[in-house]
Protein backbone atom coordinates (compact mmCIF):
# COMPACT_ATOMS: atom_id res chain seq x y z
CA UNK A 1 0.00 0.00 0.00
CA UNK A 2 1.78 3.33 -1.18
CA UNK A 3 1.12 5.87 1.24
CA UNK A 4 2.84 8.56 -0.30
CA UNK A 5 2.05 8.46 -4.07
CA UNK A 6 3.59 10.77 -6.91
CA UNK A 7 1.19 9.81 -9.64
CA UNK A 8 3.64 11.68 -12.55
CA UNK A 9 6.41 9.87 -13.43
CA UNK A 10 7.69 12.62 -15.49
CA UNK A 11 7.46 15.83 -15.90
CA UNK A 12 8.83 18.56 -18.74
CA UNK A 13 9.00 22.42 -18.48
CA UNK A 14 10.47 25.17 -20.48
CA UNK A 15 13.38 26.82 -18.44
CA UNK A 16 12.28 30.13 -16.97
CA UNK A 17 8.87 28.76 -16.69
CA UNK A 18 6.89 27.07 -13.32
CA UNK A 19 7.43 23.84 -12.49
CA UNK A 20 5.00 21.74 -10.23
CA UNK A 21 5.47 18.69 -8.63
CA UNK A 22 2.83 17.04 -6.79
CA UNK A 23 2.29 15.11 -3.94
CA UNK A 24 -0.68 12.97 -1.88
CA UNK A 25 0.01 10.82 0.99
CA UNK A 26 -2.86 9.00 2.92
CA UNK A 27 -1.70 8.66 6.53
CA UNK A 28 -3.31 11.64 8.27
CA UNK A 29 -0.15 10.83 10.83
CA UNK A 30 2.59 12.28 9.03
CA UNK A 31 3.38 15.30 10.20
CA UNK A 32 6.98 16.12 8.59
CA UNK A 33 7.24 16.20 4.74
CA UNK A 34 10.43 16.94 2.46
CA UNK A 35 11.37 16.81 -0.74
CA UNK A 36 14.66 15.52 -2.08
CA UNK A 37 16.43 15.73 -5.10
CA UNK A 38 18.29 12.78 -6.88
CA UNK A 39 20.68 13.12 -9.97
CA UNK A 40 21.92 10.14 -11.49
CA UNK A 41 24.49 7.85 -9.61
CA UNK A 42 24.28 10.33 -7.03
CA UNK A 43 22.29 9.83 -3.45
CA UNK A 44 19.55 11.81 -3.07
CA UNK A 45 20.25 15.47 -1.60
CA UNK A 46 17.09 17.01 0.57
CA UNK A 47 15.61 20.22 -0.85
CA UNK A 48 13.02 21.59 1.26
CA UNK A 49 10.53 20.98 3.79
CA UNK A 50 7.33 21.51 5.73
CA UNK A 51 5.63 20.71 8.60
CA UNK A 52 2.15 19.84 9.03
CA UNK A 53 1.62 23.41 11.30
CA UNK A 54 2.42 25.36 8.77
CA UNK A 55 0.46 25.48 5.22
CA UNK A 56 4.08 27.10 3.33
CA UNK A 57 7.53 27.17 2.86
CA UNK A 58 9.90 29.13 0.72
CA UNK A 59 13.52 28.82 0.49
CA UNK A 60 14.69 30.86 -2.56
CA UNK A 61 13.22 29.28 -5.64
CA UNK A 62 11.57 26.19 -4.35
CA UNK A 63 8.55 26.62 -2.48
CA UNK A 64 6.89 23.46 -0.62
CA UNK A 65 3.25 24.00 -0.21
CA UNK A 66 0.62 21.65 2.27
CA UNK A 67 -2.82 21.35 2.15
CA UNK A 68 -3.54 18.87 4.82
CA UNK A 69 -7.48 18.74 4.21
CA UNK A 70 -6.68 17.27 0.79
CA UNK A 71 -3.70 15.34 2.16
CA UNK A 72 -1.89 16.76 -0.51
CA UNK A 73 1.54 18.64 -1.02
CA UNK A 74 3.07 19.97 -3.94
CA UNK A 75 6.55 21.87 -4.80
CA UNK A 76 7.06 24.89 -6.92
CA UNK A 77 9.82 25.87 -8.91
CA UNK A 78 10.11 29.38 -10.11
CA UNK A 79 11.91 30.19 -12.33
CA UNK A 80 13.40 26.67 -13.23
CA UNK A 81 16.91 26.28 -14.26
CA UNK A 82 18.60 23.28 -16.50
CA UNK A 83 20.39 22.32 -13.45
CA UNK A 84 17.00 21.54 -11.88
CA UNK A 85 16.80 18.51 -14.34
CA UNK A 86 16.58 15.72 -11.71
CA UNK A 87 13.93 13.17 -9.92
CA UNK A 88 12.39 14.56 -7.00
CA UNK A 89 10.93 12.22 -4.55
CA UNK A 90 8.31 13.93 -1.78
CA UNK A 91 8.98 12.15 1.73
CA UNK A 92 7.17 12.01 4.80
CA UNK A 93 7.24 11.32 8.69
CA UNK A 94 5.18 10.61 11.52
CA UNK A 95 5.82 10.90 14.98
CA UNK A 96 9.54 13.20 15.45
CA UNK A 97 12.11 10.27 17.06
CA UNK A 98 9.95 7.86 15.54
CA UNK A 99 12.49 7.17 11.75
CA UNK A 100 10.12 5.52 9.70
CA UNK A 101 10.22 8.04 6.53
CA UNK A 102 8.44 6.64 3.55
CA UNK A 103 9.18 8.11 0.29
CA UNK A 104 6.96 8.71 -3.03
CA UNK A 105 8.01 6.63 -6.18
CA UNK A 106 9.83 10.44 -7.44
CA UNK A 107 8.77 12.64 -11.01
CA UNK A 108 11.55 12.83 -13.32
CA UNK A 109 11.88 16.41 -13.82
CA UNK A 110 13.02 17.92 -17.41
CA UNK A 111 14.18 21.44 -17.90
CA UNK A 112 13.95 22.35 -21.54
CA UNK A 113 16.14 25.06 -22.67
CA UNK B 1 33.99 17.33 4.83
CA UNK B 2 30.43 16.14 5.72
CA UNK B 3 30.00 13.41 4.25
CA UNK B 4 27.51 9.87 4.19
CA UNK B 5 30.20 7.02 2.56
CA UNK B 6 29.37 3.37 1.47
CA UNK B 7 31.35 0.65 0.29
CA UNK B 8 31.66 -0.88 -2.38
CA UNK B 9 29.85 1.37 -4.68
CA UNK B 10 29.33 -1.41 -7.11
CA UNK B 11 28.61 -5.42 -6.67
CA UNK B 12 27.94 -8.79 -8.34
CA UNK B 13 27.93 -11.68 -6.63
CA UNK B 14 25.88 -14.95 -6.28
CA UNK B 15 22.99 -16.50 -4.54
CA UNK B 16 23.86 -17.22 -1.56
CA UNK B 17 26.85 -15.76 -0.39
CA UNK B 18 26.86 -13.38 2.30
CA UNK B 19 28.31 -10.21 2.10
CA UNK B 20 28.15 -6.39 3.64
CA UNK B 21 27.82 -3.48 2.97
CA UNK B 22 29.45 -1.02 4.54
CA UNK B 23 27.68 3.16 5.59
CA UNK B 24 29.64 5.44 7.74
CA UNK B 25 29.18 9.09 8.41
CA UNK B 26 31.50 12.00 10.05
CA UNK B 27 28.61 13.82 11.07
CA UNK B 28 28.51 12.76 14.71
CA UNK B 29 24.66 11.86 13.83
CA UNK B 30 22.83 10.00 16.15
CA UNK B 31 20.30 8.47 12.92
CA UNK B 32 21.26 6.41 10.32
CA UNK B 33 18.90 4.33 7.62
CA UNK B 34 19.10 2.01 5.27
CA UNK B 35 16.81 1.87 2.03
CA UNK B 36 16.82 0.27 -1.42
CA UNK B 37 15.31 1.87 -4.51
CA UNK B 38 13.85 -0.39 -6.99
CA UNK B 39 12.00 1.15 -10.31
CA UNK B 40 8.59 2.26 -9.94
CA UNK B 41 8.76 1.77 -6.00
CA UNK B 42 10.81 4.72 -4.77
CA UNK B 43 13.11 4.33 -1.86
CA UNK B 44 12.07 2.13 0.54
CA UNK B 45 13.32 1.66 4.12
CA UNK B 46 14.93 -1.19 4.90
CA UNK B 47 16.43 -1.09 8.97
CA UNK B 48 17.03 2.44 11.00
CA UNK B 49 18.80 2.84 13.71
CA UNK B 50 18.23 5.51 16.63
CA UNK B 51 21.61 5.69 18.64
CA UNK B 52 24.39 3.06 19.61
CA UNK B 53 23.23 -1.07 19.62
CA UNK B 54 19.51 0.38 18.57
CA UNK B 55 18.12 -0.55 15.71
CA UNK B 56 14.38 -1.28 14.29
CA UNK B 57 12.94 -2.57 11.01
CA UNK B 58 11.65 -0.50 8.15
CA UNK B 59 8.93 -1.70 5.68
CA UNK B 60 11.28 -4.43 3.71
CA UNK B 61 13.61 -5.64 6.23
CA UNK B 62 13.21 -9.63 5.29
CA UNK B 63 16.62 -10.85 4.31
CA UNK B 64 18.90 -8.45 6.00
CA UNK B 65 20.93 -7.12 9.36
CA UNK B 66 22.35 -4.61 10.39
CA UNK B 67 24.67 -3.34 13.53
CA UNK B 68 25.34 -0.42 15.24
CA UNK B 69 27.71 -1.02 17.07
CA UNK B 70 29.80 2.65 16.96
CA UNK B 71 27.67 5.73 16.46
CA UNK B 72 29.26 6.79 13.13
CA UNK B 73 29.37 3.04 11.23
CA UNK B 74 25.87 0.61 9.95
CA UNK B 75 26.59 -1.82 8.40
CA UNK B 76 24.12 -3.65 5.89
CA UNK B 77 24.48 -7.46 6.40
CA UNK B 78 22.80 -9.45 3.74
CA UNK B 79 23.32 -13.49 5.08
CA UNK B 80 22.17 -15.21 2.11
CA UNK B 81 21.26 -12.67 -0.91
CA UNK B 82 18.89 -13.61 -3.23
CA UNK B 83 17.70 -12.39 -6.91
CA UNK B 84 15.27 -10.17 -5.46
CA UNK B 85 17.77 -8.25 -3.65
CA UNK B 86 19.68 -6.94 -6.80
CA UNK B 87 18.45 -3.17 -5.84
CA UNK B 88 20.21 0.11 -5.41
CA UNK B 89 20.83 0.56 -1.80
CA UNK B 90 21.24 3.78 0.24
CA UNK B 91 23.06 4.71 3.57
CA UNK B 92 21.31 7.97 5.21
CA UNK B 93 21.72 9.60 8.56
CA UNK B 94 20.85 12.96 10.40
CA UNK B 95 21.07 14.16 13.59
CA UNK B 96 18.62 14.20 16.65
CA UNK B 97 17.81 18.34 15.89
CA UNK B 98 16.78 17.98 12.73
CA UNK B 99 14.99 15.98 9.98
CA UNK B 100 16.42 16.09 7.38
CA UNK B 101 18.66 12.96 6.37
CA UNK B 102 22.20 12.95 4.33
CA UNK B 103 22.13 9.68 1.99
CA UNK B 104 25.17 8.06 0.54
CA UNK B 105 25.93 7.68 -2.86
CA UNK B 106 24.46 4.35 -3.32
CA UNK B 107 25.29 0.91 -4.14
CA UNK B 108 24.48 -0.79 -6.72
CA UNK B 109 23.97 -4.69 -5.85
CA UNK B 110 23.29 -7.48 -8.67
CA UNK B 111 22.52 -11.12 -7.41
CA UNK B 112 22.93 -13.60 -9.88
Amino acid sequence: DQQVKQNSPSLSVQEGRISILNCDYTNSMFDYFLWYKKYPAEGPTFLISISSIKDKNEDGRFTVFLNKSAKHLSLHIVPSQPGDSAVYFCAALSNFGNEKLTFGTGTRLTIIP
Amino acid sequence: EAQVTQNPRYLITVTGKKLTVTCSQNMNHEYMSWYRQDPGLGLRQIYYSMNVEVTDKGDVPEGYKVSRKEKRNFPLILESPSPNQTSLYFCASRSGSGYEQYFGPGTRLTVT
